[in-house]
């Protein structure tokens, strides 16, 4: 296990179509977290976990985003009802939990770059 | 509120010239940690360097120095005899669980 990974690496879909997006971390590192970033701009956090457990969201998260990690290992990002303004390079990060884990390193992925049309 | 700024949007300079990038920061927070990432064309944002709040120590790793300096909330980045290579966006991060990013310095570097 060399680093994270996601999948797909690129997607586009028309608008009002639903994606997912998978992303598996290093496979000790127990936090996974997810970002959004577009042109321009760093990267916005929209959700982290702990193991399995959801333990934040961003207010940038509407009801049509929803993400999940089952059995604490790999996470999706589902976006339902996808609108352009949902095109952006998704992030997925892992950290290990040990020590102050809150502000331990986080390692990237390669995105996933959805364009909606 | 946590907020990180990084003034410097696009910085160019010829290979070999050092360059530094700015990164000041706001936080209520006591105990905080600050970031630098990299982002290369290929889009892969790597992990450069972590600093806490306690521990105002520059480093320096290779090319790479960094100057934390809590009294003027700024964590700046410094790269000697800069490459091609370096060609990249620089990020500078704040966390307390996740992180907050700056815009990022666009640094090209010319031959």
């Amino acid at each position: 296990d060399t680093g994270v990974s996601q999948n797909p690496r690129h997607k586009i879909t028309k608008r009002g179509q639903n994606v997912t997006f998978r992303c598996d971390p290093i496979s000790e590192h127990n936090r996974l977290y997810w970002y959004r970033q577009t042109l321009g701009q760093g990267p916005e956090f929209l959700t982290y976990f702990q193991n399995e457990a959801q333990l934040e969201k961003s207010r940038l998260l509407s009801d049509r985003f929803s993400a999940e990690r089952p059995k604490g290992s790999f996470s999706t990002l589902e976006i339902q009802r996808t609108e352009q303004g949902d095109s952006a390079m998704y992030l997925c990060a892992s950290s290990p939990s040990g020590g102050l884990a809150d502000y331990n390193e986080q390692f990237f992925g390669p995105g996933t770059r959805l364009t909606v049309l | 509120a946590q907020k990180v700024t990084q003034a410097q949007t696009e910085i160019s300079v010829v290979e070999k010239e050092d360059v530094t990038l700015d990164c000041v920061y706001e936080t209520r927070d006591t105990t905080y940690y600050l970031f630098w990432y990299k982002q290369p064309p290929s889009g892969e944002l790597v992990f450069l360097i972590r600093r806490n709040s306690f521990d105002e120590q520059n480093e320096i790793s290779g090319r790479y120095s960094w100057n934390f300096q809590k009294s003027t909330s700024s964590f700046n980045f410094t790269i000697t005899a800069s490459q091609v290579v370096d060609s990249a966006v620089y990020f500078c991060a704040l966390t307390n669980r996740k992180l907050i990013w700056g815009l990022g310095t666009s640094l090209a570097v010319n031959p």
